[in-house]
C-alpha cells in the first residue's frame, strides 16, 4: 500500500515564476492538507481540501492556490514567487472528516521548492 | 490554540531512555497532545496521541499530568535511528485538524 506520494522532488525555480507541485493521497484516505517548511522551522498550515472543496486556510496569501481532484489527488500552485518561497512543500492525507480514529494525518516526504 | 514550549535540543546515549517535556499551559478542556517525529528531509510521522494519565504504544509512552498544563514524551533505550526532531502538538483530535507545529525539539543520539 504507498503511502503519500509528492512530486517532483527538487524545483528550482526564479522569483516571479509560477509552480505546481502534486500530491496523491494514502490509498483510502479523501482529504489532503499542504503545510509549508523552512528551514529550521516547523511545518505551517497552508490549507486543506475535502471533497474538492477548500475547507480551512493558513494564514497565506493569494498567491498560494489549490485544487483537489475527483480521485482525491491535489495540486498546489504559488504565483509570483518569491525568494521567501524556498521551503519544503508537505502533503499531508487523513481520513474524512467523520472525526473516527486514525486520528493521524499522514505525511508525505515533501517537495523541495529553490526561488532564485 | 494553546501554545507549547518545548527544549531546543537534548542529547542522549544508545540505550538510554529520553524524556522531552512539552509545556502548554493554556492547554483547552477539548484540546489532546499529540507527538510528531520528524527525520531530515521527510514528512514528520505520528507518533503518540493522549488526553490524561498514561499512554503507551509499541514507540513510546506519553504521560500527562492530572492539570494537563504539561506533557513527557518518553523513549525507551533509544537508538541512532531515533536521532529527530520531535514536535509536540496540542488541539483537536481530529485527523483533519489543522496542526500547529512549533520548532521542535531536536534529540540527537550518540553512540
Amino acid at each position: 500500500d504507498a503511502g503519500v506520494t509528492q512530486s517532483p522532488t527538487h524545483l528550482i525555480k526564479t522569483r516571479g515564476q509560477q509552480v505546481t507541485l502534486r500530491c496523491s493521497p494514502k490509498s483510502g484516505h479523501d482529504t489532503v492538507s499542504w503545510y509549508q517548511q523552512a528551514l529550521g522551522q516547523g511545518p505551517q498550515f497552508i490549507f486543506q481540501y475535502y471533497e474538492e472543496e477548500e475547507r480551512q486556510r493558513g494564514n497565506f496569501p493569494d498567491r498560494f492556490s489549490g485544487h483537489q481532484f475527483p480521485n482525491y489527488s491535489s495540486e498546489l500552485n504559488v504565483n509570483a514567487l518569491l525568494l521567501g518561497d524556498s521551503a519544503l512543500y508537505l502533503c499531508a492525507s487523513s481520513a474524512g472528516l467523520a472525526g473516527g480514529p486514525p486520528y493521524e494525518q499522514y505525511f508525505g516526504p515533501g517537495t523541495r521548492l529553490t526561488v532564485t | 490554540l494553546a501554545k507549547t514550549t518545548q527544549p531546543i535540543s537534548m542529547d542522549s546515549y544508545e540505550g538510554q531512555e529520553v524524556n522531552i517535556t512539552c509545556s502548554h499551559n493554556n492547554i483547552a478542556t477539548n484540546d489532546y497532545i499529540t507527538w510528531y517525529q520528524q527525520f531530515p528531509s521527510q514528512g514528520p510521522r505520528f507518533i503518540i496521541q493522549g488526553y490524561k494519565t498514561k499512554v503507551t504504544n509499541e514507540v513510546a509512552s506519553l504521560f500527562i499530568p492530572a492539570d494537563r498544563k504539561s506533557s513527557t514524551l518518553s523513549l525507551p533505550r533509544v537508538s541512532l535511528s531515533d536521532t529527530a526532531v520531535y514536535y509536540c502538538l496540542v488541539g483537536d483530535r481530529g485527523a483533519t485538524n489543522k496542526l500547529i507545529f512549533g520548532t521542535g525539539t531536536l534529540l540527537a543520539v550518540q553512540p
